[in-house]
């Protein structure tokens, strides 16, 4: 089974500043099967990036996802208030088919 | 505008059964592979299961906590997707949500789930 260890667990930061965080898998995974998703308080999830690096529909492009093999990373160029949210790594293969990080507590500084 | 709306959750005792239900719309559901995803209070997300398409074979895949216990089906005729959960534990408690996929590795469209709590 896939691990995935996101890091850091909380990230504290102000509006305006660049956020990097990590998603590191205990194996290679195809960048392919590689999805970040954002969560809010009170609210569903919501899919940012697929495929490592691809923005889904009506994500600004301060978001960015990169990476391949175990380390994977999403980067947010310049935060706005709206970001400050839970991030999850999530990637597909055998078995167990999805596998989810912990998360990453996005806060503001 | 895609939307799922789940319902069904509840008090369940231990070694109870519950079955989840999630209204889709604005898409065409027959066509979409669907997921189960549930969350614990304070914790992570956890994939609990997926149906493909019928068109794809309309078949099932489950996480191992809940392999032989809970069980995924659809009714395209009602867009709706479907989770039976039976021999309930209390480490089932969480807030179950349904999810359309966006690719076979995505999940796209997310609803905002039902709370299902087991406790004696």
């Amino acid at each position: 089974e896939i691990v995935l260890t996101q890091s850091p667990g909380t990230l504290s930061l102000s509006p305006g500043e660049r956020a990097t965080l990590s998603c590191r898998a205990s194996q290679s995974v195809s960048s392919s099967s590689l999805v970040w998703y954002q969560q809010k308080p009170g609210q569903a999830p919501r899919l940012l990036i697929y495929g490592a690096s691809s923005r889904a529909t009506g994500i600004p492009d301060r978001f960015s996802g990169s990476g391949s093999g175990t380390d994977f990373t999403l980067t947010i160029s310049r935060l706005e208030p709206e970001d400050f949210a839970v991030y999850y790594c999530q990637q597909y293969g055998s078995s167990p088919r999805y596998t989810f990080g912990q998360g990453t507590k996005l806060e503001i500084k | 505008e895609v939307q799922l709306v789940e319902s069904g959750g509840g008090l369940v005792k231990p070694g109870g059964s519950l079955r989840l239900s999630c209204a889709a719309s604005g898409f065409t559901f027959s066509n979409v592979w669907m997921s189960w995803v549930r969350q614990a209070p304070e914790k992570g997300l956890e994939w609990v299961g997926r149906i493909i398409s019928k068109i794809g074979g309309g078949t099932t895949d489950y996480a191992a906590p809940v392999k032989g216990r809970f069980t995924i089906s659809r009714d395209d005729s009602k867009n709706t997707l479907y989770l039976q959960m039976n021999s309930l534990r209390t480490e089932d408690t969480a807030v179950y949500i349904c999810a359309t996929h966006h690719t076979e590795a995505t999940l796209g469209s997310w609803g905002q789930g039902t709370l299902v709590t087991v406790f004696s």
